[in-house]
């Protein structure tokens, strides 16, 4: 069966800090592969998804950047954080086409 | 219009209870629907897809209108486990779209 990890669960950042969330799945070759963002009370928000290694599509105009450096590999970055990137952060994976994604538990990132 | 419409709530129900929530969203040619549940601080989870014909997992029935462009999820005898958001997912793609929307969520709560 496949999983997902991600990682680390909880992190507090100073304004200005650089950010690396990684997110690995196991179990299954060529996944798509998502980063999102809630908000605290808001809906979840498509960050960037990839079909492939080192194929990124980004959904929003931000300071994050993503990264697919492996097949089942996804990394979310930022050099310089802001006070309005404090949210949940979570990576998700589907198999190709219109499948349900499923979910990794989750970051939660507060920036001070 | 937005491109997927869930019911505000909150819904606050008794236990044993039958709750729906419906969800409308706005482009004719979505191909895939489903609905996840979220605990409180906790990341998504599917709970079904939904397809043409109607399903049934259980307690809960998820219906498709296309016509009406609607979907609505039936839980029955409701569980104090039930207490949950709801979130409508469409895929607004087909093919080589990968993306899901996700809606806002209604927020249940099953009360003893």
């Amino acid at each position: 069966s496949q999983t997902i990890h991600q990682w680390p669960a909880t992190l507090v950042q100073p304004v200005g800090s650089p950010l690396s969330l990684e997110c690995t799945v196991e179990g299954t070759s060529n996944p798509n592969l998502y980063w999102y963002r809630q908000a605290a009370g808001r809906g979840l928000q498509l960050l960037f998804y990839s079909v492939g290694i080192g194929q990124i599509s980004s959904e929003v105009p931000q300071n994050l950047s993503a990264s697919r450096p492996q097949d089942r590999q996804f990394i979310l970055s930022s050099k310089k954080l802001l006070l309005s990137d404090s949210g949940f952060y979570l990576c998700a994976w589907s198999f190709q086409g219109d499948e349900p994604q499923h979910f990794g538990d989750g970051t939660r990132l507060s920036i001070l | 219009r937005k491109e997927v419409e869930q019911d505000p709530g909150p819904f606050n129900v008794p236990e044993g209870a039958t709750v729906a929530f419906n969800c409308t969203y706005s482009n004719s040619a979505s191909q895939s629907f489903f609905w996840y549940r979220q605990d409180c601080r906790k990341e998504p989870k599917l709970l079904m897809s939904v397809y043409s014909s109607g399903n049934e997992d259980g307690r809960f029935t998820a219906q498709l209108n296309r016509a009406s462009q609607y979907i609505s999820l039936l839980i029955r005898d409701s569980k104090l486990s039930d207490s949950a958001t709801y979130l409508c997912v469409v895929n607004f793609g087909g093919g080589s779209n990968y993306k899901l929307t996700f809606g806002k969520g209604t927020l249940l709560t099953v009360n003893p």
